[in-house]
């Protein structure tokens, strides 16, 4: 299995409080996304990474933003929690020609 | 815009088949099927390529009809391993080559003894 980390597994932060998950992986991939999964919807790419300092917007974008200043990490922020954004976050990582996206354990986080 | 499937869910009695379908309204340029179990991480299952290329898992089936941007996951012989919501995750022709994957809403199989 693909070492793919996240941290932290669980949280509980209050509305308006900034939250940062992050993301670490072990097997060199170029390419890092950050998914929501919420009953009803699937999963839904918030942002993604082809690159150091590469990124780009997924379709549920609005309310976060992310860094990836080394190829391990990919960090994901909520600058101003809310409810909303009450999910279960995955993150997953592949390699060029790869196809394969592996999955992170994924962070339970809870906005109150 | 998120691929359709369908059905949403699925009740099956161990060894019985069934079929999850996936539709998207944009052209493809492959299909990525994925199986996640209750409380983890979804785990790859194949990948159908335009073109006709399939790579995964040597006892799961899928088609790909590249003109109707339809997939479909053939489970046969089902075994109570094969409980898990399926996900299949789109990647347009549109979307550039990152291998950014659009999601559908999953359909929740479960199997009985």
């Amino acid at each position: 299995d693909a070492g793919i980390t996240q941290s932290p597994r669980h949280k509980v932060t209050e509305t308006g409080t900034p939250v940062t998950l992050r993301c670490h992986q072990t097997e060199n991939h170029r390419y890092m996304y950050w998914y929501r999964q919420d009953p009803g919807h699937g999963l839904r790419l918030i942002h993604y990474s082809y690159g150091v300092k590469d990124t780009d917007k997924g379709e549920v974008s609005d309310g976060y933003s992310v860094s990836r200043s080394k190829t391990e990490d990919f960090l994901l922020t909520l600058e101003s929690a809310t409810s909303s954004q009450t999910s279960v976050y995955f993150c997953a990582s592949t390699g060029t020609n790869s196809y394969e996206q592996y999955f992170g354990p994924g962070t339970r986080l809870t906005v109150t | 815009q998120q691929p359709v499937q369908s059905p949403q869910a699925v009740i099956l009695r161990e060894g019985e088949d069934a079929v999850i379908n996936c539709s998207s309204s944009k052209a493809l340029y492959s299909v990525h099927w994925y199986r996640q179990k209750h409380g983890e991480a979804p785990v790859f299952l194949m990948i159908l390529l335009k073109g006709g290329e399939q790579k995964g898992h040597e006892k799961i089936s899928a088609s790909f009809n590249e003109k109707k941007q339809q997939s479909s996951l053939y489970l046969t012989a089902s075994q109570l391993s094969y409980s898990g919501t399926y996900f299949c995750g789109t990647e347009t022709i549109s979307g550039g080559s990152n291998y950014k994957l659009t999601f559908g809403k999953g359909t929740l199989l479960t199997v009985n003894p």
